[in-house]
């Protein structure tokens, strides 16, 4: 079946400017995962989605990171007034309740110049 | 919180030969301890898992070793190949919340 799929696959935005980066988890998941990995980094945790709800937000680095996922399903990750530190690989993973798997998807890459 | 360490950082190996990557946790309840395969330009693939109930797991050349009194677990990959080469990152969380990784081990085998 398909896998974790992102969308855009690399972003450029200028300083300032606001972002939003999808994910589409496997099918029937209902566990969604935010992480960001910096260059020579492993993935830092971000945000946690249990259905609709976010389980565990205690990643988002500031106010300018939000992160929704209405239906239970596709999530967008939002970032406002973006910063040059902002820049990193937002990698999207996702898990079937009751398991603990997580399976990531292959990453937007955020540039912020 | 918890916090994952991970060695080496670099690690070269002969072709055919065994490489072993180790990683030591703080918190106790962590109960879920995943191994991931990065190649550059990829996304984070796993590749084996074990959890708190288990000592340890194999699968075929990949085998994890898990000590929870002494909080630490190893990454074995026996007869290595050159597609082994990559970042190898280890993880670890409780039950089904958010992963903590270790910063990560550069293995390259030398043909």
């Amino acid at each position: 079946g398909a896998g974790v799929s992102q969308t855009p696959s690399n972003k450029v935005t200028e300083k300032g400017k606001y972002v939003e980066l999808r994910c589409d988890p496997i099918s029937g998941h209902t566990a969604l995962y935010w992480y960001r990995q910096s260059l020579g980094q492993g993935p830092e945790f971000l945000i946690y989605f249990q259905g609709t709800g976010a389980a565990d937000d205690s990643g988002l680095p500031n106010d300018r990171f939000f992160a929704v996922r209405p239906e239970g399903s596709v999530s967008t990750l939002k970032i406002q007034r973006t910063e040059r530190g902002d820049s990193a690989v937002y990698l999207c993973a996702s898990s079937f309740t009751g398991t603990d798997e997580q399976y990531f998807g292959p990453g937007t890459r955020l540039t912020v110049t | 919180g918890e916090n994952v360490e991970q060695h080496p950082s670099t690690l070269s190996v002969q072709e055919g030969d065994s490489a072993v990557i180790k990683c030591t946790y703080s918190d106790s309840a962590s109960n879920y301890f995943p191994w991931y395969k990065q190649e550059l330009g990829k996304r984070p693939q796993l590749i084996i898992d074990i959890r708190s109930n288990v000592g340890e797991k194999k699968d075929q050349r990949i085998a994890v070793t898990l000590n929870k009194t002494a909080k630490h677990f190893s990454l074995h990959i026996t007869e290595t190949q050159p597609e082994d080469s990559a970042v190898y990152f280890c993880a670890a969380c409780f039950g089904n919340e958010k992963l903590t990784f270790g910063t990560g081990t550069r293995l390259t085998i030398i043909p």
